[in-house]
């Protein structure tokens, strides 16, 4: 089954202790990226991938790392957490080498909950 | 730049009430347009989406048709169901590589339908 999957799926931490969130997609999509969404404010992008090695700030890099190391694999990094970054996290993934239509067909996780205390 | 611009929500409605979710957009090119749905405690999936002028997309009862000279792209359904209570987003993406690249969310409409 073609999929993205993100852990955990819900996360409490304190501000401040490094915490990593997982998304691997099994479609041999080209791009990733990560979205933040927050009442009110809908989704925003935080960081986007167009290939192993290839990433590139989105509208809210600030306060998060990514990595693509292989493929299948999108982390996102807090390094510090802070209450701010309480949120909804969406991983997502499509091809990126078949045109525009392709491109926006994206494939969402079922999103991670994060609270920073 | 490039923006999309959706009516804010709640919308209420009663079941098989007539729905209509508008949506506009700016583009400095000649995008592709895309309707996401978002289910309580899940994440987006497509709902439809339509790739130049005048094309309409369909999915499970709902149709968008892809007006260029009002820029629109509203989401209309005939009879709306319990089960289509959700959040909807309206998306563009243009046809460039880079970040010019990725797709362009409004902000979302959420729809309850009562029944």
């Amino acid at each position: 089954e073609a999929q993205v999957t993100q852990n955990p799926r819900y996360l409490i931490t304190v501000t401040g202790k490094k915490l990593t969130v997982t998304c691997s997609q099994n479609m041999n999509h080209e791009y990733m990226s990560w979205y933040r969404q927050d009442p009110g404010l809908g989704l925003r992008q935080i960081y986007y991938s167009m290939n192993v090695e290839v990433t590139d700030k989105g509208d809210v890099p600030e306060g998060y790392k990514v990595s693509r190391k292989e493929k299948r694999n999108f982390p996102l990094i807090l390094e510090s957490p802070s209450p701010n970054q309480t949120s909804l996290y969406f991983c997502a993934s499509s091809r990126w080498t078949s045109g525009a239509s392709s491109r926006g067909t994206q494939y969402f996780g079922p999103g991670t909950r994060l609270l920073v205390l | 730049g490039n923006s999309v611009t959706q009516m804010e929500g709640p919308v209420t409605l009663s079941e098989e009430a007539f729905l209509t979710i508008n949506c506009t957009y700016t583009a400095t090119g000649y995008p592709s347009l895309f309707w996401y749905v978002q289910y309580p405690g899940e994440g987006l999936q497509l709902l439809l989406k339509a790739t130049k002028a005048d094309d309409k997309g369909s999915n499970k009862g709902f149709e968008a048709t892809y007006r260029k000279e009002t820029t629109s792209f509203h989401l209309e359904k005939g009879s709306v169901q319990v089960s289509d209570s959700a959040v909807y987003f309206c998306a563009l993406i243009l046809d460039y590589g880079g970040s010019q690249g990725n797709l362009i969310f409004g902000k979302g409409t959420k729809l309850s339908v009562k029944p």
